[in-house]
């Protein structure tokens, strides 16, 4: 079953609305957990790194301030597409994961992603 | 050059064909490698590590040359579930970190 999941599935919805993306884990804490963005035909690329009590760590070209990452506990991490614009539509994936517990098996488990469409 | 290569295909096969895909990773001080597999408009589920040593799960088998920098993937016996986008997967954080970049995959079609 899963160990990860992710919320809300498909989002369509009009430029300059802000879309916020849930990530669970469950069964497990997660500390850290990982926010990714697929194009089409492209591979998945790493956004931003969210660390639980902390600021998250952004990769190179990603605006912090147009992605807004809160890791408030150790199961939820939310992602925040703020202003979106169609440019922003893509397929956003989550991962976690389970430094010790008994799914520390994978280096990391993924969400279901959500597929994201902005009008 | 991109940190992880793959051939992005599509590898059209008949069933029973035996398929192999080939990934190449720019960084040596890369810690240790994955084989996923996507399907599409699906999250990436892990398929299998790779060692030094190579290993088998199956029709599948993994092979890693360090010195080469070069990654493969065998399949055996192809299914038609077999069907979907392999990804190359390499973990460059030493000390327990967990930064995982991903090649943009290799399409295969499995066919009657």
């Amino acid at each position: 079953g899963a160990v990860v999941s992710q919320h809300p599935s498909w989002v369509i919805c009009k430029s300059g609305t802000s879309v916020k993306i849930e990530c669970r884990s469950l069964d497990f804490q997660a500390t850290t957990m990982f926010w990714y963005r697929q194009f089409p035909k492209q591979s998945l690329m790493l956004m931003a790194t969210s660390n639980e009590g902390s600021k998250a760590t952004y990769e190179q070209g990603v605006e912090k301030d147009k992605f807004l990452i809160n890791h408030a506990s150790l199961t939820l991490s939310t992602l925040t597409v703020t202003s979106a614009h169609p440019e922003d539509s893509s397929f956003y994936i989550c991962s976690a994961r389970d430094f010790e517990g008994i799914y520390s098996n994978q280096p990391q488990h993924f969400g279901d992603g959500t597929r994201l469409s902005i009008l | 050059r991109k940190e992880v290569e793959q051939d992005p295909g599509p590898f059209n096969v008949p069933e029973g064909a035996t398929v192999a895909f080939n990934c190449t990773y720019s960084n040596s001080a890369s810690q240790s490698f994955f084989w996923y597999r996507q399907d599409c408009r699906k999250e990436p589920k892990l398929l299998m590590s790779v060692y030094s040593s190579g290993n088998e799960d199956g029709r599948f088998t993994a092979q890693l040359n360090r010195a080469s920098q070069y990654i493969s993937l065998l399949i055996r016996d192809s299914k038609l579930s077999d069907s979907a986008t392999y990804l190359c997967v390499v973990n460059n954080q030493a000390g327990g970190g967990n930064k995982l970049t991903f090649g943009t995959g290799t399409q295969l079609k499995v066919e009657l």
